[in-house]
Formats: C-alpha cells, structure tokens, sequence
C-alpha cells in the first residue's frame, strides 16, 4: 500500500526552480523523508532527507511543514541532466522503520 | 571502487530455469536489500538482511530465496521463473535497519522468455 503520493510528471525548462510535492498524511513520528532520484538504467541515487522544517544541500532543499503530512523537493535552477524520476520515501513505522515505501515517483522533463 | 555491485547485469533465460543474482557492498553498511522495479517503475522492496539476518520478508514467492553468507553479500536465487518475474532486481544498503540512506546497485536486468 502506498504511503506517499507525488505528481506522475512535471514538465520545467532550464534554468527554472521546479518544486515537487510528496503527501504523507500516514507519516509516523519517529519517520524521516527522504528523496532519491533515478535516471533510466541505474539504481535510484539519494539526495536528500529531513525531519522537520528545511534541509539544504548542494543539489536540493527539502521544505517540510510543522505538520510533517507533506514535504517538497525543490531544484533550483535544473538542467537537462536533471531530467529524471523522483521519489519520495518515508519509514514504515509499523515494522519499526525497517521497511520504506517507495512510491510511484515523479518524472520530470526539463526542456532546453 | 563500485560501492554497491550486481552480476550480471543483464540475464535473458527460459521460462523454468532457475537463476542467481550477486550482490556485494563494500561500504561496510550492516543491512542490504532486494527490490524489484516492474515495467511501470514502481519500486518495491522484495527481502532485507540486517548483519546476516533475514528482517523483512515481504510477498514473494517461494521460489526467491535470497542469501546472505556475510554481511557484505546477498545473492537472490529464483527457482522455476515464470515470464511474471522480468523485472529490474536492484540491490541495496544501508548504515543500519533504520537508515533511510539506501546506497542502490546499478541493477540487473531480467527478462524471462
């Protein structure tokens, strides 16, 4: 059963800011949110994780509400070589965070 | 150094055969992982050890059987494939059981004919 729920695609051009929004009403409290990105014929690659309100790094930043029911991956400024599928992760607190889900993932085209 | 390795990466057999999926890590990661990607890319997470020891075993049939003879390796043996069972079989590990930063194997392609 599917934990999270992401837009199927997004569309953006190069150059742009492109925010992608992953639900989690069902997140637990001890779960943390973690993105990973896949490009076509290789494994998904981590980029970022968080727990409350706002984690950067040097490729994204992750805003997630003080209610923790939604996060969002933002790329700021993205090239072509961004083009990829995002998912969104959270723990499965049922089976004391062993398993995540992943869900269906978003993909998006960035376009010259 | 490939952190997270898988042989072979691609596999092409007949229907009713059994086979074998390698997978080493030399992250010194406690936990590694199976996940099965279908043609619709959803990822779903197959068998977990944690420092050898089987700890998610999720709805898969019998016929997968994965092994674990150190914590660095987890091979997948898949007995009487059925065409069902093409898929893309990524491996992956973690720190730890309740570490989310999964480091993932390039995966291995299998298609069953």
């Amino acid at each position: 059963l599917a934990k999270t729920t992401q837009p199927i695609s997004m569309d953006s051009y190069e150059g742009q800011e492109v925010n992608i929004t992953c639900s989690h009403n069902n997140i637990a409290t001890n779960d943390y949110i973690t993105w990973y990105q896949q490009f076509p014929s290789q494994g998904p690659r981590f980029i970022i994780q968080g727990y409350k309100t706002k984690v950067t790094n040097e490729v994204a930043s992750l805003f997630i509400p003080a209610d923790r029911k939604s996060s969002t991956l933002s790329l700021p400024r993205v090239s072509l070589s961004d083009t990829a599928v995002y998912y969104c992760l959270v723990g499965d607190g049922n089976t004391g965070g062993f398993k995540t889900i992943f869900g269906a993932g978003t993909r998006l085209f960035v376009k010259a | 150094d490939t952190a997270v390795s898988q042989t072979p990466k691609y596999l092409v057999t007949q229907m009713g055969n059994d086979k074998s999926i390698k997978c080493e890590q030399n992250l010194g990661h406690d936990t590694m992982y199976w996940y099965k990607q279908d043609s619709k890319k959803f990822l779903k997470i197959m068998f977990s050890y944690n420092n050898k020891e089987l700890i998610i075993n999720e709805t898969v049939p019998n016929r997968f059987s994965p092994k674990s003879p150190d914590k660095a390796h987890l091979n997948l043996h898949i007995n009487s494939l059925e065409l069902g069972d093409s898929a893309v079989y990524f491996c992956a590990s973690s720190q730890e059981a309740r570490s989310y930063g999964y480091t993932f194997g390039s995966g291995t392609r299998l298609t069953v004919v």
